[in-house]
């Protein structure tokens, strides 16, 4: 129940294309959804996050969707660029005390 | 502005060294400060975290151990190294006002 099931593993995606990576989460007392970007070496970075209150949030290329029936949330990354290659998180928590990872997508855009 | 640092950033043992990994944070006080371990091209495993000086919750019973001598100060330590223990250890923190979590960047630790 306090699992984040995270697909695909690895996505290859063109230059100018959308890239789509999909959570899955079942304990409904979730309140806060990130998504982190990590480099190869890094730490990773947040990237956007979204409440359950809202269905869609959007900064700048990046948007994430949520669908609280389905207890399912995405990112699309539009015209997604070669600098977009990285291995992508999606999260839950519930209070931000304690947050739990999806197993993460490598994402490489092809130029 | 809130900073977090790890050192080392890469480090080699033998198997049955000691371990001592340090993470600081700057600029903001009382932070909740966590432990995770990254597997080779795997996902983040939470492995301790702690609200206060001297408080440590662990997540996973392993051959590591976690202490909080000060406020902004988190040290992941082992007696004696295995070689199930290589991996990347990332040290975050967020403050209790906000949900957002925030990562060092990283130790790679290769156990031979």
């Amino acid at each position: 129940q306090q699992q984040v099931k995270q697909s695909p593993q690895s996505l290859i995606v063109q230059k100018g294309g959308i890239s789509i990576i999909n959570c899955a989460y079942e304990n409904t007392a979730f309140d806060y959804f990130p998504w982190y970007q990590q480099f190869p070496g890094k730490g990773p970075a947040l990237l956007i996050a979204i409440r359950p209150d809202v269905s869609e949030k959007k900064e700048g290329r990046f948007t994430i969707s949520f669908n609280k029936s389905a207890k399912q949330f995405s990112l699309h990354i539009m015209d997604s660029q070669p600098g977009d290659s990285a291995t992508y998180f999606c999260a839950a928590s519930s209070g931000g005390f304690k947050t739990i990872f999806g197993a993460g997508t490598r994402l490489f855009v092809k130029a | 502005s809130q900073t977090i640092h790890q050192w080392p950033a890469t480090l080699v043992q033998p198997v049955g060294s000691p371990l001592s990994l340090e993470c600081t944070v700057e600029g903001t006080s009382n932070p909740n400060l966590y432990w995770y371990r990254q597997a080779a091209g795997r996902g983040l495993q939470l492995l301790f975290y702690s609200v206060g000086i001297g408080q440590i919750s662990s997540e996973v019973p392993q051959n590591l151990s976690a202490s909080r001598p000060q406020d902004r100060q988190f040290i992941l330590s082992s007696k004696k190294l295995l070689l199930s223990d290589s991996g990347f250890y990332l040290c975050a923190w967020r403050t209790p006002l906000l949900v957002e979590q925030f990562f060092g960047p990283g130790t790679r630790l290769t156990v031979l």
